[in-house]
């Protein structure tokens, strides 16, 4: 079954806690990026890799982290510095190089800070 | 430059009507146009998709008009119907890059 998973659906932070989400894809594609999403904002660029072991920033990249050590996985790290991250996250994958192809979307993540 | 600017935030269509929604750009380089349908707790998926040298694309009762000269694009769906309440968003990008997103529309389609 091909495609994007994340995980957890649904994650709960504390004031100070670093949090990290999951995004693992098996559809080969070079390119993977995460986007924030809030109610009116539409989706926001965080980070993005075009390959493995690179990465950039994107948008709103500051509080957060990332790593791009294998070519399926892309995890994203909330760390304590971002002062509001309730929100919704998206992982997604293009097949990557110059020419335009469709985006793959995984399910999201529900990030909340109690 | 890299905004994408949408419109309008929510729209309310009755069954059977047009649902119109409209995005503007500035950056003449984007060169690819598409737009993407997210449901409640899902990750959106592509609806349809452009690029510059055409004016008009239809799929089914989805149609993007492109104006290069004002630099407008926009979704038309024909008889909606209200499996088709979603939020809508459109995008751009260049050459393969990241896509820029508008803020979202969104559509709810009342029987």
């Amino acid at each position: 079954d091909g495609g994007i998973t994340q995980s957890p659906k649904y994650l709960f932070r504390k004031e100070g806690q670093n949090v990290t989400l999951s995004c693992e894809q098996n559809l080969n594609h070079d390119a993977m990026y995460w986007y924030r999403q809030d109610p009116g904002q539409g989706l926001r660029l965080i980070y993005y890799s075009q390959i493995v072991n690179d990465f950039q920033k994107g948008d709103i990249a500051e509080g957060y982290s990332v790593s791009r050590e294998k070519k399926e996985s892309f995890p994203l790290t909330v760390t304590s510095a971002q002062k509001n991250p309730t929100a919704f996250y998206l992982c997604a994958t293009t097949r990557g190089g110059q020419e335009n192809t469709e985006a793959f979307f995984g399910q999201g993540t529900r990030l909340t800070v109690v | 430059q890299q905004q994408v600017k949408q419109s309008p935030q929510s729209l309310i269509v009755q069954k059977g009507g047009i649902s119109i929604i409209n995005c503007a750009y500035e950056n003449t380089a984007f060169d690819y146009f598409p737009w993407y349908q997210q449901f409640p707790g899902k990750g959106p998926a592509l609806l349809i998709a452009i690029r510059p040298d055409v004016s008009e694309k239809k799929e089914g009762r989805f149609t993007i008009s492109f104006n290069k000269s004002a630099k407008q694009f926009s979704l038309h769906i024909m008889d909606s119907q209200p499996g088709d309440s979603a939020t809508y968003f459109c995008a751009a990008s260049i050459s393969g890059g990241k896509l820029i997103f508008g803020q979202g529309t969104e559509l709810s389609v009342k029987p």
